[in-house]
């Protein structure tokens, strides 16, 4: 079935600086990449998503980068903020294309 | 809407004892998700609806879990018996759209303690 890494697993950063969070995922026919945020005791909620026509989407401070060949995307937040701690998920469609598969996560944390 | 709506928050419960966690989709929505979230694996999914009916459950652990979908508007999920491992958040979610592309609503979850 599909799998995807997500690294790192835990990011510190000073606000104001930027952050990546990048996936790997297994099955080339893979075309649509989402993103999705996890704040405290809440559950997860898209914020970015990308589908495998285009190489790059903005969304204010938030970006996703896909390269196909590589089977790799990322999530890019610049001028981060403390209220951009949280865990940050990416994931694929199953292999029936309806169902997503989540990575295991990164914990985001910026301080000021 | 209210949203996804899942009860209870929080159980606490003894090893062996049944555990039913509950979902309410949001109304229209005709898929219906139930993931596990812990530390060490992510999150999971463990089984998932198409109106009502269930699609995949290849992701249920074991025989001890058990998921139904009695209407569009409610969702259960079951483990019987629990054990400590059983310990997690679980999440219900839901999608309006027939394809996979289109956006999950999760609700709050209910973490499960399994003692």
């Amino acid at each position: 079935g599909e799998n995807v890494e997500q690294h790192p697993s835990t990011l510190s950063v000073q606000e104001g600086d930027s952050a990546v969070i990048k996936c790997t995922y297994s099955d080339s026919a893979s075309n649509y990449f989402p993103w999705y945020k996890q704040e405290l005791g809440k559950g997860p909620q898209l914020i970015i998503d990308i589908r495998s026509n285009v190489g790059e989407k903005k969304d204010q401070r938030i970006a996703v980068t896909l390269n196909k060949t590589a089977k790799h995307f990322s999530l890019h937040i610049t001028e981060t903020q403390p209220e951009d701690s949280a865990v940050y998920f990416c994931a694929v469609l199953n292999q029936a294309g309806t169902a997503l598969i989540f990575g295991k996560g990164t914990t985001l944390s910026v301080s000021s | 809407d209210a949203g996804v709506i899942q009860s209870p928050r929080h159980e606490v419960t003894e090893m062996g004892q049944e555990v039913t966690l509950r979902c309410k989709p949001i109304s229209g929505h005709d898929y219906l998700f139930w993931y596990r979230q812990t530390m060490m694996r992510g999150l999971e999914l463990l089984i998932y609806f198409n109106n009502n009916v269930p699609i995949d459950d290849s992701g249920m652990p074991e025989d001890r879990f058990s998921a139904k979908m009695p209407n569009a508007s409610f969702s259960t999920l079951k483990i019987q018996p629990s054990e400590p491992r059983d310990s997690a958040v679980y999440f219900c979610a839901s999608r309006a759209d027939r394809v996979g592309t289109g956006e999950l609503f999760f609700g709050e979850g209910s973490r499960l303690t399994v003692l």
